[in-house]
C-alpha cells in the first residue's frame, strides 16, 4: 500500500498527558497537511509543510500543539498537556505540485484521539 | 472571514440523481474541491473546479459559478455505496490548505 499512513490509529490518554502522532505521506509528495475533524464536521486545517518547512499554521493551533517534518518525509504532531476538547480525529494529507494549483490532497486513515 | 454552506442531509433513491449544493464566502477564492467520506474512513478526492462550468468524471459531475460563489456536486445513477458524507472545500489563492464545509450526509435508499 503506497498511500498515506498514520500511526497510531487510535489513542486513549488521560487529561494532562502528552501524545505524539506520526504521518508518513506518499513518497513523492512534498506537501504535508494536518487537519482535525470532530463528529459531524468537516476537517479543520491545523498546519502544513512544504518539504521540511512549516509554511502555515492555524490560529486555532494553541501553543500546546507542535508539528515537525525534520527530513521532509514523515511528520509528527505532538499535543502537550492534553485536554478533553482535544478529542478528535487527526488527519494527515499529502500532495505534490505536479498537478497544478488545484492539486489533490490524499488523506490518511487518521488517528482517533480520546482524552479522558 | 470565510464560510461554506451545504445542506446537512440529503436522501435519495437508488438509481436516481442527486445534487448537493455549496455556497461560499471567502476572500481570495481560487478553486472548489469535493471530497467523499464514508463513516470511519478518510476523505477521498472527487473533483476540483477553478473555472466556471461543469467538470464530469464518470457518474459524478461538479459545477462552479464564481460570480455566484456557488457550486454543486451532481451524482447520477445513485448506488447504495454512494451513501457517505460529501464535503465541499475552498482553496484560496494565498495558500495550499483546504477550508472544508461541514458536510452533507447522503443516504441512498433501495
Amino acid at each position: 500500500d503506497t498511500g498515506v499512513s498514520q500511526d497510531p490509529r487510535h489513542k486513549i490518554t488521560k487529561r494532562g498527558q502528552n501524545v505524539t502522532f506520526r504521518c508518513d505521506p506518499i513518497s513523492e509528495h512534498n506537501r504535508l497537511y494536518w487537519y482535525r475533524q470532530t463528529l459531524g464536521q468537516g476537517p479543520e486545517f491545523l498546519t502544513y509543510f512544504q518539504n521540511e518547512a512549516q509554511l502555515e499554521k492555524s490560529r486555532l493551533l494553541s501553543d500546546r500543539f507542535s508539528a515537525e517534518r525534520p527530513k521532509g518525509s514523515f511528520s509528527t504532531l505532538e499535543i502537550q498537556r492534553t485536554e478533553q476538547g482535544d478529542s478528535a480525529m487527526y488527519l494527515c494529507a499529502s500532495s505534490y505540485p505536479g498537478q497544478g494549483a488545484g492539486e489533490t490532497q490524499y488523506f490518511g486513515p487518521g488517528t482517533r484521539l480520546l482524552v479522558l | 472571514g470565510q464560510s461554506l454552506e451545504q445542506p446537512s442531509e440529503v436522501t435519495a433513491v437508488e438509481g436516481a440523481i442527486v445534487q448537493i449544493n455549496c455556497t461560499y464566502q471567502t476572500s481570495g477564492f481560487y478553486g472548489l474541491s469535493w471530497y467523499q467520506q464514508h463513516d470511519g474512513g478518510a476523505p477521498t478526492f472527487l473533483s476540483y473546479n477553478a473555472l466556471d462550468g461543469l467538470e464530469e468524471t464518470g457518474r459524478f459531475s461538479s459545477f462552479l459559478s464564481r460570480s455566484d460563489s456557488y457550486g454543486y456536486l451532481l451524482l447520477q445513477e445513485l448506488q447504495m455505496k454512494d451513501s457517505a458524507s460529501y464535503f465541499c472545500a475552498v482553496k484560496k489563492d494565498s495558500s495550499y490548505k483546504l477550508i472544508f464545509g461541514s458536510g452533507t450526509r447522503l443516504l441512498v435508499r433501495p
